[in-house]
């Protein structure tokens, strides 16, 4: 079956630091993968999606970037930390060349920018 | 457009009673949608899905409708139960899409 990891669960950071999360797929081949970041009681804004290794499509302009250096491996990352960088960052991914399919996610990461 | 920056909507229904949550979707060529249920400090996991060829489906306590006409989905829940307060979100897809748009989702709190 396929299972979705998502590392650290929580993170506090001080601004202006590095970040890096990371997001690993197992038992599946080509995903598709996505990183999400959720503001305390809001909705999932998309913030990077993958179709492929080194494939990556930016939906929000900002400071964080994304590299997939593997088939299932998605990492989040930030140069220096802003406080607005606080959220729940989720890592999900669905099946296939299309979007047609359910995606799953990963249980997040709670990372706060002091 | 995603629906970002909108604070949560929220549903306070009695238990056993039937819970609605409405949603409505922009893209008119949109033709799979899903309800994603998310519990606090957890991520968001799938509870029915629909694709534009149907208008009604069916799960355990769960009862998504879809009306293309008007672009609005619904989740029923039946007997709604207190393990069932959480955030839901719809989310909606098409077939060249790489993509899901998520809807800003509705809290819903069950009252004791």
């Amino acid at each position: 079956s396929q299972t979705i990891h998502q590392w650290p669960a929580t993170l506090v950071q001080p601004v202006g630091s590095p970040l890096s999360l990371e997001c690993t797929v197992e038992g599946t081949s080509n995903p598709n993968l996505y990183w999400y970041r959720q503001a305390a009681g809001r909705g999932l804004q998309l913030l990077f999606y993958s179709v492929g290794i080194g494939q990556i499509s930016s939906e929000v302009p900002q400071n964080l970037s994304a590299s997939r250096p593997q088939d299932r491996q998605f990492i989040l990352s930030s140069k220096k930390l802003l406080l607005s960088d606080s959220g729940f960052y989720l890592c999900a991914w669905t099946q296939g060349s299309f979007g047609n399919t359910e995606a799953f996610f990963g249980q997040g990461t709670r990372l706060t920018v002091v | 457009g995603e629906s970002v920056g909108l604070h949560l909507p929220t549903l306070s229904v009695q238990e056993g009673d039937n819970s609605i949550i409405n949603c409505a979707y922009s893209n008119s060529a949109s033709d799979y949608f899903i309800w994603y249920k998310q519990e606090s400090g957890k991520g968001p996991q799938f509870i029915i899905d629909i694709r534009s060829n149907m208008d009604k489906r069916q799960g355990q306590r769960v009862t998504v409708l879809l009306n293309k006409t008007v672009k609005h989905l619904s989740l029923q829940i039946a007997a709604t139960q207190p393990g069932d307060s959480a955030v839901y979100f719809c989310a909606e897809n098409n077939y060249y899409g790489q993509n899901f748009v998520f809807g800003p989702g509705t809290r819903l709190s069950v009252l004791p």
